[in-house]
């Protein structure tokens, strides 16, 4: 079965600071994609970023960088010096498994608050 | 250019009630989806159009339930003889093509309340 787990249900942190949003997905697929989604309280899902399953470089945009490691099937989230508009649930997602056509399947999501 | 929108942004509705959901994609996307987020569920997929291929309805939680996409375009969602549990925010998102690879762009969603 294909499943994302976001372990942490909340996150707090002080302006700043730097915070890691975990993801762990499970899949029997070898070709596969993963996405991040930020939802702000304004509540629509703005894309971050998408992955396939053959890349696992590491990735850095501004004070955002993601860690792919297919080993332990996790893509962790990191904001470097976060700050208050960081504040938002965070959605990962898995897509592009076979046999699922193009739906998404999300995790739980993990709110982060951001605190002056 | 436009995102996806979604209309209405809230609806209110009593039990019992049908409703119909509208969402236009990005133009020149393909694809399009409709999901449903809740408190207890999280983000669920409902059901997602490409092209002019028979659409996945696999998501759909009943058979009060239904979508159709009108001219490759526009889509609305259909339910019917409204419940409580109903109650939900509905995302549509649509990408360039179906498949897997493409990114998801979504709309602003409509929040639906069943009394």
């Amino acid at each position: 079965a294909q499943k994302v787990t976001q372990a942490q249900t909340e996150i707090s942190v002080v302006e700043k600071e730097d915070v890691t949003l975990d993801c762990v997905y499970e899949t029997r697929d070898t070709t596969y994609y993963l996405f991040w989604y930020k939802q702000p309280p304004s509540g629509e899902l703005v894309f971050l970023i998408r992955r396939n399953s053959f890349d696992e470089q590491n990735e850095i945009s501004g004070r955002y960088s993601w860690n792919f490691q297919k080993s332990t099937s996790s893509f962790n989230f990191t904001i470097t010096a976060s700050q208050v508009v960081d504040s938002a649930v965070y959605f990962c997602a898995l897509g592009g498994v076979y046999n699922q056509g193009g739906k998404l399947i999300f995790g739980q999501g993990t709110e982060l608050s951001v605190k002056p | 250019g436009a995102g996806v929108s979604q209309s209405p942004s809230n609806k209110v509705t009593e039990k019992g009630k049908d409703v119909e959901l509208r969402c236009d994609p990005i133009s020149g996307h393909t694809a399009l989806y409709w999901y449903r987020q809740s408190l207890g569920q999280g983000l669920e997929f409902l059901i997602y159009f490409q092209g002019n291929s028979a659409p996945d309805k696999s998501g759909l939680p009943s058979d009060r339930f239904s979508a159709e996409r009108t001219g490759g375009s526009v889509s609305t969602l259909t339910i019917q003889r409204t419940q409580q549990e109903d109650s939900a925010v509905y995302l549509c998102a649509s990408s360039y093509t179906s498949g897997g690879p493409d990114t998801q762009y979504f709309g602003p969603g409509t929040r639906l309340t069943v009394l």
